[in-house]
């Protein structure tokens, strides 16, 4: 089976843009979770979805965005991008919704905001 | 917020060694998964153990779990220049959904 895979792998951006990142989780995976990673607030969940639901988001504000497709594909979007926006974004894939299953990531897309 | 803090913050050993890591959590949860990544790469699953259960291994990996004093350990056995990596503890609180909060991790540089 595929791998959870993420794109682009590598974004630069400037300053009040918009970015979209997308997602693709393990086939039959239904599940989509992203997180975002810095070296000062280390990794924090952004939100999740489930059959193109949103189940969970965090504590993040409105600029931040998701969607999930039929297809259970997933993409984010950041708008009006800031120079603290710039973080490794990682995608997560799980079977089941609730608590026991393995969560498994993407190699991430790192993002630069300049 | 983090739920998790792990201890140590680092940790630099011989290869051949073990190493021991240690992460606590706040509150009541459902399940806890390690992972380990490189470099600032994605992360990678190494093993989910279930609230009602104290210890599980895989391969050179054992992880315990002590829901009384909300902690858990990873002990890496026999390391090798390879497991140079940081190492995180993420809990689910087994509320509706999947949600990970994870620890601050712990980074392992095993020296050959």
């Amino acid at each position: 089976k595929a791998g959870v895979t993420q794109t682009p792998r590598y974004l630069i951006k400037t300053r009040g843009q918009q970015v979209t990142l997308s997602c693709s989780p393990i086939s039959g995976h239904r599940s989509v979770s992203w997180y975002q990673q810095t070296p000062g607030q280390g990794l924090q969940f952004l939100f999740e979805y489930f059959s193109e639901t949103q189940r969970n988001k965090g504590n993040f504000p409105g600029r931040f965005s998701g969607r999930q497709f039929s297809n259970s594909r997933s993409e984010m979007n950041v708008s009006t991008l800031e120079l603290g926006d710039s973080a490794l974004y990682l995608c997560a894939s799980s079977q089941t919704l609730g608590g026991i299953a393995e969560a498994f990531f993407g190699q991430g897309t790192r993002l630069t905001v300049v | 917020s983090q739920q998790g803090e792990e201890d140590p913050q680092a940790l630099s050993i011989q290869e051949g060694e073990n190493a021991t890591m240690n992460c606590s959590y706040k509150t009541s949860i459902n399940n806890l998964q390690w992972y380990r990544q490189n470099s600032g790469r994605g992360l990678v699953h190494l093993i989910l153990i279930r609230s009602n259960e104290r210890e599980k291994h895989s391969g050179r990996l054992r992880v315990t779990l002590d829901t009384s004093k909300k902690s858990s350990s990873l002990l890496i056995t026999a390391s090798r220049a390879a497991d140079t990596a940081s190492y995180f503890c993420a809990t689910d609180a087994g509320a509706a959904g999947n949600k990970l909060t994870f620890g601050g991790g712990t980074r392992v540089l095993v020296k050959p």
